[in-house]
């Protein structure tokens, strides 16, 4: 059974830079059609896409987001990390790796998720 | 900016069926945009119901259904019990890789 589990600091001070990890378990991240990426939820807030990557390297981000984020995947580690630059308030949140399925230049939808970690932006 | 709305709350009786839409801001929304749908209980992450439109996960249960209704996707609840209270999410494929999420649906069974 395919599993995606987080981890990185819960707190960061403001203006610093969000590091986060997934480590891909049961299941190779070299699979083709999947793109593998992050979405968050901010304290009793709905979700938001941050963006996803595949394993060549190639990225989709969320044109909202696009100035600070960048993901990257490490395949010999069956890892995928996101960092957030220039963070503030407004980016503390559950952060949740994902696997999504793209195939064509559509993607369809979201099929695993990690459990989430909070991470909170404070000084 | 294209926004992705549903309706903030919604509440069925045990054993009734409800439906809950996801449309545009601007515009109708079609299969095109590869509607899914994921529910999402406190504390929990989502859990995906529901992709291209109308196809169930695995698992998800058949109460559980999609269609396109009018101008919007649309999540249909038959025989509705009480732990399918929770928040459900739809997402539209906008794109040049770019999902967008609405802003969730809460969904109370009384």
């Amino acid at each position: 059974q395919l599993q995606l589990q987080e981890s990185g600091p819960g707190l960061v001070k403001p203006s610093e830079t969000l590091s986060l990890t997934c480590t891909v378990s049961g299941g190779s991240i070299s699979i083709s059609s999947y793109y593998w990426g992050w979405i968050r939820q901010s304290p009793g807030k709905g979700l938001e896409w941050i963006g996803s990557i595949y394993y060549s390297g190639s990225t989709y981000y969320n044109p909202s987001l696009k100035s600070r984020v960048t993901i990257s995947v490490d395949t010999s580690k069956n890892q995928f990390s996101l960092k957030l630059s220039s963070v503030t308030a407004a980016d503390t949140a559950v952060y949740y790796c994902t696997r999504r399925y793209c195939t064509n230049g559509v993607c369809y939808f979201f099929d695993y998720w990690g459990q989430g970690t909070l991470v909170t932006v404070s000084s | 900016q294209t926004v992705v709305t549903q309706e903030p709350s919604f509440s069925v009786s045990p054993g009734g069926t409800v439906t809950l839409t996801c449309g545009l801001s601007s515009g109708s929304v079609s299969t095109s945009y590869h509607p899914s749908w994921y529910q999402q209980t406190p504390g929990q992450a989502p859990r995906t119901l529901i992709y291209s439109t109308n196809t169930r996960s695995s698992g998800v249960p058949d109460r559980f259904s999609g269609s396109i209704l009018g101008n919007k996707a649309a999540l249909t609840i038959t025989g509705a019990q009480a732990d399918d209270e929770s928040d459900y999410y739809c997402v539209l494929y906008m794109g040049s890789g770019i999902s967008v999420f609405g802003g969730g649906t809460k969904l109370t069974v009384l």
